[in-house]
């Protein structure tokens, strides 16, 4: 089965750090640009940002840039979310996403909520 | 606010067809393929529609997008109460260096 599982939400105090993952299943990680994409509650979907195949280029939101990296591990096939200097209005969903491009190939997992708050 | 403009609400009867549209410029809608997400509630989007008018194996053929310079639109005929739900467009931008969303758009089904 085609999946992606998002771990590592929670809640956070401002100024703190996380880290999200997330592990794909039924397809070949590698091969695939990943993004992660984000929603707040009862808000629209944000996208954060991109990664390439081998991990040599990384696209941010320009509401992250600078704290939140991106990164990935094709061995063992999990995308990671490095969050540093964690705002309130970082709070929301976090989805791990292969977001299609021409081929209609289209993959989400089930979301991680992160909350930031004292 | 979003750099793709959504009206933020929609609405029809069953049977209706209903239109969104998604305004954007030249350095999104207008130099790439746009896509289009389903989200119903407490659930992760799911793709309708990908390079401006294909659809995923699965999605009904009531379903149905479209593009015409920095613009495109989302086509649902023959409306039903399952389609009740929000609705977003998306496209790469070339001066942000990112994807970019619409603001979403609440689909509600009288």
């Amino acid at each position: 089965e085609v999946q992606l599982v998002e771990s590592g939400g929670g809640l956070v105090q401002p100024g703190g750090s996380l880290r999200l993952s997330c592990a794909a299943s039924g397809f070949t990680f590698r091969n695939y640009r990943m993004n992660w994409v984000r929603q707040a509650p009862g808000k629209g979907l944000v996208w954060v940002s991109r990664i390439n195949t081998d991990g040599s280029t990384a696209t941010y939101a320009d509401s992250v840039k600078g704290r939140f990296t991106i990164s990935r591990d094709n061995a063992k096939n999990t995308l990671y979310l490095q969050m540093n200097s964690l705002r309130a209005e970082d709070t929301a969903a976090y989805y791990c996403a292969l977001l299609s491009g021409t081929q209609g190939f289209d993959i989400w997992g089930q979301g991680t909520m992160v909350t930031v708050s004292s | 606010q979003s750099v793709l403009t959504q009206p933020p609400s929609a609405s029809g009867t069953p049977g209706q067809r209903v239109t969104i549209s998604c305004s954007g410029s030249s350095s999104n809608i207008g130099s790439h393929t746009v896509n289009w997400y389903q989200q119903l509630p407490g659930t992760a989007p799911k793709l309708l529609i990908y390079s401006n008018s294909q659809r995923p194996s699965g999605v009904p053929d009531r379903f149905s997008g479209s593009k015409s310079g920095t613009s495109a639109s989302l086509a649902i005929s023959g409306l039903q109460s399952e389609d009740e739900a929000d609705y977003y467009c998306t496209a790469w931008d070339d001066g942000l260096d990112g994807r970019v969303f619409g603001g979403g758009t609440k689909l509600t089904v009288l």
